[in-house]
């Protein structure tokens, strides 16, 4: 258990609304990341940070923002929600300097 | 780019079965190795890994040998319990690029009684 939670763990919203997901860790990791998880698509990359206001893209990051102001947490922001967001979201930490990452429970979103 | 290739599912075998879930890369330089699984409605978690050449990850009766030559990573049990119905995730990280782990789209596995 690498001591993270997300929240909410399930969310429906319409399109147009902006939406916030929150990653918390406990254990202090500098890397945090982002990633959405599709059918035939695995897990894929929105963004990551590796450090407190230190953020960088990922594979898929448009439509996508995202901000660390404190170790411990860190905001995916969906400005204006689309229906192609729907999906569920993984946070994952990384304990420098080994690469193994790990996940978070998931958040799921349906926007309808 | 780097890339996983992982077979398609679902895989559905008897309990006490063989398991292969076959795992093939792409990748420039010598990437890490790793087989995730996620049981239902639950995160992610590491299975093993490995990050050289003839390196053999192995947990919970699974194993895996990094090689080479073949670009391959494949997922072996010896026998399979219900337990292990999940979706299985092969992938990759380069060295250079950690931050950048690349998944396969994973493969269901369905075991039954």
């Amino acid at each position: 258990d690498a001591g993270i939670t997300q929240s909410p763990r399930h969310k429906v919203t319409e399109t147009g609304t902006p939406v916030t997901l929150r990653c918390h860790q406990t254990e202090n990791h500098r890397y945090m990341y982002w990633y959405r998880q599709d059918p035939g698509h695995g897990l894929r990359l929105i963004h990551y940070s590796y450090g407190v206001k230190d953020t960088d893209k990922g594979e898929v990051s448009d439509g996508y923002s995202v901000s660390r102001s404190k170790t411990e947490d860190f905001l995916l922001t969906l400005e204006s929600a689309t229906s192609s967001q729907t999906s569920v979201y993984f946070c994952a930490i990384r304990q420098s300097p080994q690469e193994t990452q790990y996940f978070g429970p998931g958040t799921r979103l349906l926007v309808l | 780019g780097n890339s996983v290739t992982q077979m398609e599912g679902p895989v559905t075998l008897s309990e006490e079965a063989f398991l292969t879930i076959n795992c093939t890369y792409t990748a420039t330089g010598y990437p890490s190795l790793f087989w995730y699984v996620q049981y239902p409605g639950e995160g992610l978690q590491l299975l093993l890994k490995a990050t050289k050449a003839d390196d053999k990850g192995s947990n919970k009766g699974f194993e895996a040998t990094y090689r080479k030559e073949t670009t391959s990573f494949h997922l072996e049990k010896g026998s399979v319990q219900v337990s292990d119905s999940a979706v299985y995730f092969c992938a990759l990280s380069d060295t250079q690029s950690p931050d950048k782990l690349i998944f396969g789209t994973g493969t269901r596995l369905q075991v039954f009684p």
